[in-house]
């Protein structure tokens, strides 16, 4: 369903940084469409961390950064700290059969 | 600041209709500036972006789940509504409602606040 791929899971150790892809295609991130990233943490609601692909969410941390190119995005996640461990998801438009919301298949962030 | 919160029944029996509301505070759903949309994740899977409405009433849903679901608004009653017919179990699900934030006129927005979510199990 997801037409956005992030890696299953990413892993490091506390003070350590860590990158979250985030891959697309020509309808989606490919054609120019902002991305924004969100953290679930366990039971709770999704929050924004990242929006129009580099600008932070009032109230997150410098820590979290988000870039693109082309079909791809990513989130850099700095300075990592125990309860930054969470799911992290993409998000874009994607134009295909008539436009849609997508999200990305989701990475798990372990800190070691 | 907008708060969201989602309310229905928990727990819904296979071939029947998911009915789902959200209620705004903090905010109105008829400000004509936001889109307001329904978001779920089956256990163990994806965030997946049901649809959404404006104010109007203008829709717009994922085409996998537009045959199933019906997105509604009651500026009355301050809440937007999610109705999904013919259930089955891989409807299961955490459910969320949220505002679509951004220009109005980009297709691209993000979502920002979010509802705490409700559980919903498809099972007899």
């Amino acid at each position: 369903q997801s037409v956005l791929t992030q890696p299953p899971s990413v892993s490091g150790a506390p003070g350590q940084k860590v990158t979250i892809s985030c891959t697309g295609s020509s309808s989606n991130l490919g054609a120019g469409y902002g991305v924004h990233w969100y953290q679930v943490l366990p039971g709770t609601a999704p929050k924004l961390l990242i929006f129009d692909n580099t600008n932070r969410h009032s109230g997150v941390p410098d820590r979290f950064s988000g870039s693109r190119s082309g079909t791809s995005a990513s989130l850099a996640i700095t300075g990592l700290q125990a309860d930054d461990e969470a799911e992290y998801y993409c998000q874009s438009y994607d134009s295909s059969l008539s436009g849609s919301h997508v999200f990305g298949t989701g990475t798990k962030v372990t800190v070691l | 600041q907008v708060q969201l919160q989602e309310s229905g029944p928990g727990l819904v029996q296979p071939s029947q209709t998911l009915s789902l509301s959200c209620t705004v505070s903090g905010g109105f759903v008829s400000s004509g500036n936001y889109y307001w949309s329904w978001i779920r994740r089956p256990a163990g899977k994806a965030l997946e972006w049901i649809g959404r409405i404006f104010a109007n009433g203008d829709t717009k849903y994922n085409p996998s789940l537009k045959s199933r679901v019906t997105i509604s608004v009651d500026t009355s009653r301050n809440q937007f509504s999610l109705k999904m017919i013919s259930v089955t179990a891989t409807d299961t699900a955490m459910y969320y409602c949220a505002r679509d934030l951004g220009p109005v006129i980009n297709p691209d927005n993000w979502f920002e606040p979010w509802g705490q979510g409700i559980l919903v199990t498809v099972s007899s």
